[in-house]
């Protein structure tokens, strides 16, 4: 059973950085793209990016590039997200989501969600 | 970058009736490339269909997609109470990338 498993709710101040991991497990890591989406407080999904586990490449929504890094570890099946220079705008849940094979464009199992909080 | 344009915002029907969700696209979308899900509230999304008609593994046969183009469809034949929930559609484009329709709430009348 494929499960994507994220960490915990976090609370961060302005300008702060924050980094969420998402574990897999039930497949073949590397055999499948994992995506982060992210969901503002009563709003729709929005797209962040994408990281290739084998091989770790990235690509990003324009919007996050820059601000935005993915990386992955191998030996543990997981997969990280880091956002720096937080906002109070980026208060929102975020969701590491799996594309079940390269060119499916669409994201099949869901992490449970990690809430962030920005506040001063 | 393609715009989808979910309608309409609420659906309002009873337990029974069938449901049509719209979503259109502000360019062509290839057909592989659209897929359709669920949102409970408190709850992560759930993948409904995929590649515009397919049903995604477990999702009952009273949920359909359609459409091609820019004009797509998820109809959901008999509303069942757990079906009522938000739902979004999701495209593709080596473009844009992937982008989401704002949802559709579908309540209880």
């Amino acid at each position: 059973q494929v499960h994507l498993v994220q960490s915990g709710a976090e609370v961060k101040k302005p300008g702060a950085s924050l980094k969420v991991s998402c574990k897999a497990s039930g497949y073949t890591f590397t055999s499948s793209y994992i995506h982060w989406v992210r969901q503002a407080p009563g709003q729709g999904l929005e797209w962040m990016g994408i990281i290739n586990p084998d091989g770790g490449t990235t690509a990003y929504a324009q919007k996050f590039q820059g601000r935005v890094t993915m990386t992955r570890d191998t030996s543990s099946n997981t997969v990280y997200m880091e956002v720096r220079s937080l906002r109070s705008d980026d208060t929102a849940v975020f969701y590491c989501v799996r594309e079940p094979a390269h060119g499916a464009c669409n994201f099949d199992y869901w992490g449970q969600g990690t809430l962030v909080t920005v506040s001063s | 970058e393609i715009v989808l344009t979910q309608s309409p915002g609420t659906l309002s029907l009873s337990p029974g009736e069938r449901a049509t969700l719209s979503c259109r696209a502000s360019q062509t979308v290839t057909t592989t490339s659209l897929a359709w899900y669920q949102q409970k509230p408190g709850q992560a999304p759930r993948l409904l269909i995929y590649a515009a008609s397919r049903r995604a593994t477990g999702i009952p046969d009273r949920f359909s997609g359609s459409g091609s183009g820019t004009d797509f469809t998820l109809t959901i034949s008999r509303l069942e109470p757990e079906d009522y929930a938000v739902y979004y559609c999701q495209q593709y484009d080596t473009s844009s990338k992937y982008t989401f329709g704002q949802g559709t709430k579908l309540e209880i009348e």
